[in-house]
């Protein structure tokens, strides 16, 4: 059974730094591409970033080029959302998703989903 | 960027009527879109991708059709289950796109 574990939500400063990962298990993670979509309170879908399965190829939205950083190790079948220079509109919550076939960026498995909130 | 419009962006139906929400891209896409449920609180959930290919699990009342520039997602007859919002999504091109959604309501 194919599970998505996303961990590392919570508080932040505006213009601090957090983390997210996301835990996956029950396919094999190394042939398919990541990605982090997230999802303002009362909003809809917004695309955050994706990753090939290598980790060679990285993508960004615009709104969060140059301050968040995805990356994946493939040995602990997990995936990473670096989050740095957090401001008020990154509030949101995050879900980690898994592409339904290797090369492709529509999403067949989400996690729960991880509540960052960028408050002082 | 490619934008995805959905229209309309909300609706309200009854048990058993037969339901349609329209996705529009701004650009030629092919067959790339996707299809998706989402209820308060909850991930979203997979119904069509490749824009007519239902996904394992979803009922058959769910049909996708369109490719290029139009899509449409029909519910043939509308389930108490079925209330939600629903997003359509392209895979073409990066950025990866989302439609604004589509919540249906109970009428």
């Amino acid at each position: 059974e194919v599970q998505l574990v996303e961990v590392g939500g919570g508080l932040g400063q505006p213009g601090g730094s957090l983390r997210l990962s996301c835990v996956a298990s029950g396919f094999t993670f190394s042939n398919y591409v990541m990605t982090w979509v997230r999802q303002a309170p009362g909003k809809g879908l917004e695309w955050v970033s994706s990753i090939s399965g290598s980790g060679d190829s990285a993508f960004y939205a615009d709104s969060v080029k140059g301050r968040f950083t995805i990356s994946r190790d493939n040995s602990k079948s997990t995936l990473y959302l670096q989050m740095n220079g957090l401001r008020a509109e990154d509030t949101a919550t995050y879900y980690c998703a898994k592409a339904i076939f290797e090369a492709t960026a529509d999403f067949d498995y989400w996690g729960q989903g991880t509540l960052v909130t960028v408050s002082s | 960027a490619i934008q995805l419009t959905q229209s309309p962006s909300s609706l309200s139906a009854s048990v058993g009527d037969r339901v349609t929400v329209t996705c529009r891209t701004s650009q030629g896409i092919g067959s790339a879109l996707a299809w998706y449920q989402q209820k308060p609180g909850k991930a979203p959930n997979l119904l069509m991708y490749d824009a007519s290919t239902l996904q394992s699990g979803v009922p058959l009342r769910f049909r996708g059709s369109g490719s290029g520039t139009e899509f449409t997602l029909t519910i043939s007859s509308l389930q108490p289950e079925d209330f939600a919002t629903y997003y359509c999504q392209q895979f073409k091109h990066y950025p990866v796109t989302f439609g604004g959604g589509t919540k249906v309501e109970i009428k």
